[in-house]
């Protein structure tokens, strides 16, 4: 069966730094990753996924994530964070035609 | 096209009530997605279909959840009777079955329909 960990239910950063949102899988075939953005009061938004071509995945807003095999991971970054970052951050995991998402992480910019 | 459609995007509903909440999917798309977000559960599938025909309901929560999709593009689920705990966002979200074992393709959701159950 397949799930997916996220690691932190709250980040904060300050504008202009680094963002790092982890997430790791569990999946007995090889994986079909998906990050999501939910703003508030919205439905989910896709950032990015990962269909096992390039393991390093470029998505809308500058945000990036890297499929790393060894580690069952495939965290979330954003070299420079912006004020319109802040929101909630879903990885999800395809299995039979369905998706699993992980708890989410809320993601605080600081001015 | 404009987007998976829920309606509507706010019911609250008084105790023992009957709940209708409405999803139109993306044309094209084979599979009907139904989750519930809450703050102490966080996104919760109850029910898939394929081809309008349900496929996984292991999620729905109890007999009081029932979920229909008599065509490609018009699903509802419905809750009878209504408790205070059933408050929560319902999304509904729709994909295409794509290529590979599980499909590689994303799903596309709706706007959501908070709702508030007194």
């Amino acid at each position: 069966a397949q799930s997916v960990t996220q690691l932190g239910s709250h980040v904060s950063v300050s504008e202009g730094a680094l963002v790092l949102l982890r997430c790791n899988y569990s999946s007995s075939v090889p994986p079909y990753l998906f990050w999501y953005v939910q703003y508030p009061n919205q439905g989910l938004q896709l950032l990015l996924k990962y269909t096992s071509a390039a393991t390093l995945v470029k998505g809308i807003n500058g945000f990036e994530a890297e499929f790393k095999k060894s580690e069952t991971s495939f965290h979330l970054t954003k070299p420079s964070a912006h004020m319109s970052d802040a929101a909630e951050y879903f990885c999800a995991v395809k299995g039979t035609y369905k998706y699993i998402f992980g708890t989410g992480t809320r993601l605080k910019v600081l001015a | 096209d404009a987007g998976v459609i829920q309606s509507p995007r706010h019911e609250v509903t008084e105790m023992g009530q009957e709940v209708t909440l409405r999803c139109k999917p993306i044309s094209g798309h084979d599979y009907l997605f139904w989750y519930r977000q809450t703050m102490m559960r966080g996104l919760e599938l109850l029910i898939y279909f394929n081809n309008n025909v349900p496929i996984d309901d292991s999620g729905m929560p109890e007999d009081r959840f029932s979920a229909k999709m008599p065509n490609a593009s018009f699903s509802t689920l419905k809750i009878q009777p209504s408790e205070p705990r059933d408050s929560a966002v319902y999304f509904c979200a729709s994909s295409s079955g794509g290529l590979g074992e599980v499909g590689d393709t994303e799903a596309f959701f709706g706007q959501g329909t908070r709702l508030t159950v007194v």
